[in-house]
């Protein structure tokens, strides 16, 4: 048990819908991250939040966004969703300086 | 921007026998962290090892080890003695040192099949 808990873990929904995706860090963690990766790809970076601020981002659609709240709990919201975002949504959390990242089990989104 | 690159899609090795999966990566940074993640048909991401750039000497864990060589920006890992449980999709990946900025790049994995 990595420490980080990400909810909900299966989740089908349909085209054009929106979805909320929760992550909760682990105990002491103030950074958060947040990857996808579709079926047999690499993860790809989202972005990433310290301690309620947005500090680096990827390849984020305009469509995603994400936050994180003053008890560092993180959302991903997608929304308008299309076929291709099908995926796994990784969260994952590090105390920062030399640690590395800690995941959850992931969040699998099925879009028909 | 920092890039992973892991050249080899796919890799097998006999139980017991060893093998290397490769890792270059690009970067005008002289401090940042190297890792390498296990991510079984189960799909949860497991640390396998760690290495530290400022740190010239490799790093080891049971049977795991990595070849750090940092004028070539490689980072390889060796896995001794495979077992069956070693069967999955091996990830490297990249962490800036600098203050403020720590966007952690992953290389596009090598999946390691495991034969009896």
């Amino acid at each position: 048990d990595s420490g980080v808990t990400q909810t909900p873990k299966h989740l089908i929904t349909a085209t054009g819908q929106r979805v909320t995706l929760r992550c909760s860090p682990r105990s002491g963690d103030l950074s958060v991250y947040w990857y996808q990766q579709s079926l047999d790809q690499g993860l790809q970076f989202l972005i990433q939040y310290y301690n309620g601020e947005e500090r680096a981002k990827g390849n984020i659609l305009e469509r995603f966004s994400a936050q994180q709240f003053p008890d560092l709990h993180s959302e991903l919201n997608l929304s308008s969703l299309e076929l291709g975002d099908s995926a796994l949504y990784f969260c994952a959390s590090t105390s920062g300086g030399a640690g590395e990242l800690f995941f959850g089990e992931g969040s699998r989104l099925t879009v028909l | 921007a920092q890039t992973v690159t892991q050249s080899q899609p796919e890799m097998s090795v006999q139980e017991a026998e060893t093998v290397t999966l490769s890792c270059t990566y690009d970067t005008s940074e002289s401090d940042y962290y190297l890792f390498w993640y296990k991510q079984p048909p189960s799909r949860q991401m497991i640390l396998v090892i760690r290495q530290e750039a400022y740190k010239q000497q490799n790093a080891t864990e049971n049977r795991f080890s990595v070849n750090f060589q940092k004028a070539a920006k490689s980072f390889s890992l060796k896995i001794s003695d495979s077992q069956l449980g070693d069967a999955a999709m091996y990830f490297c990946a990249y962490r800036s040192a600098m203050e403020g900025y720590q966007k952690v790049t992953f290389g596009t994995g090598t999946k390691l099949q495991v034969i009896p």
